[in-house]
């Protein structure tokens, strides 16, 4: 039972538009989402996060929407740009004495010139 | 350094061979963890260390044995590996005890390893 889902595999966008990237979630516990990008042949590097108390964050291009009645997040990148090709997880917390993140499949983003 | 360092990067094994992952944090943080990631799978965790106790074996075969020495080092000792454990093995820590929810935990580069 997958409780974290990014269901689009790939995205494909024009450089300088914007990336919207989408993840679901069905345990009603978690407490705190997080974005991460992965190149490859590296580790998750952490992008953005959002606690269940707000719906939206923003730092810089990046911005993160979180409806919870949904049980949905969204990342949006704008102006989108080539070095923002990447695959990008969606992981969500839960705090039961230690910390479990539970994530996504990933959705690999390309951007294209 | 800087961040989490793991190694080696790559690794090839046997499936008699006795091998041992290696991960550090200079971050000064008090949670350190082991995640594996398959291909076409989300990463899994695997073990948590708090405070250098583990505090979850996330039903994880006993070919695979974690140490904690110290805060800044965790160890993933390997024997008797299978093929199907071939995977990027990826070490992470946070810092617990952050007022309500915001534990982020940060990554390191990952040993890529193959089993024959």
């Amino acid at each position: 039972d997958q409780q974290v889902k990014q269901n689009s595999p790939s995205l494909s966008v024009q450089e300088g538009r914007i990336s919207i990237l989408n993840c679901d979630y069905t345990n009603s516990m978690f407490d705190y989402f997080l974005w991460y990008k992965k190149y490859p042949a590296e580790g998750p590097t952490f992008l953005i996060s959002i606690s269940s108390i707000k719906d939206k964050n923003e730092d810089g291009r990046f911005t993160v929407f979180l409806n919870k009645s949904a049980k949905h997040l969204s990342l949006h990148i704008v102006p989108s740009q080539p070095g923002d090709s990447a695959v990008y997880f969606c992981a969500a917390s839960l705090i039961q004495g230690a910390q479990k993140l539970v994530f996504g499949q990933g959705t690999r983003l390309t951007i294209n010139p | 350094e800087t961040g989490v360092t793991q190694t080696p990067r790559h690794l090839v094994m046997g499936m008699t061979n006795k091998k041992s992952l290696k991960c550090e944090q200079h971050l000064g943080h008090n949670a350190m963890y082991w995640y594996k990631q398959s291909a076409k799978k989300p990463l899994e965790l695997m073990f948590v260390y708090s405070l250098e106790e583990r505090v979850e074996n996330n039903s994880v075969p006993s070919r695979f044995s974690p140490e904690c020495p110290n805060s800044s080092h965790l160890f993933l000792h390997l024997h008797t590996l299978q093929p199907e454990d071939s995977a990027l093995y990826l070490c992470a820590s946070s810092q617990k005890g952050v007022t309500g929810p915001g534990e982020t935990q940060y990554f390191g580069p990952g040993t890529r390893l193959l089993v024959l």
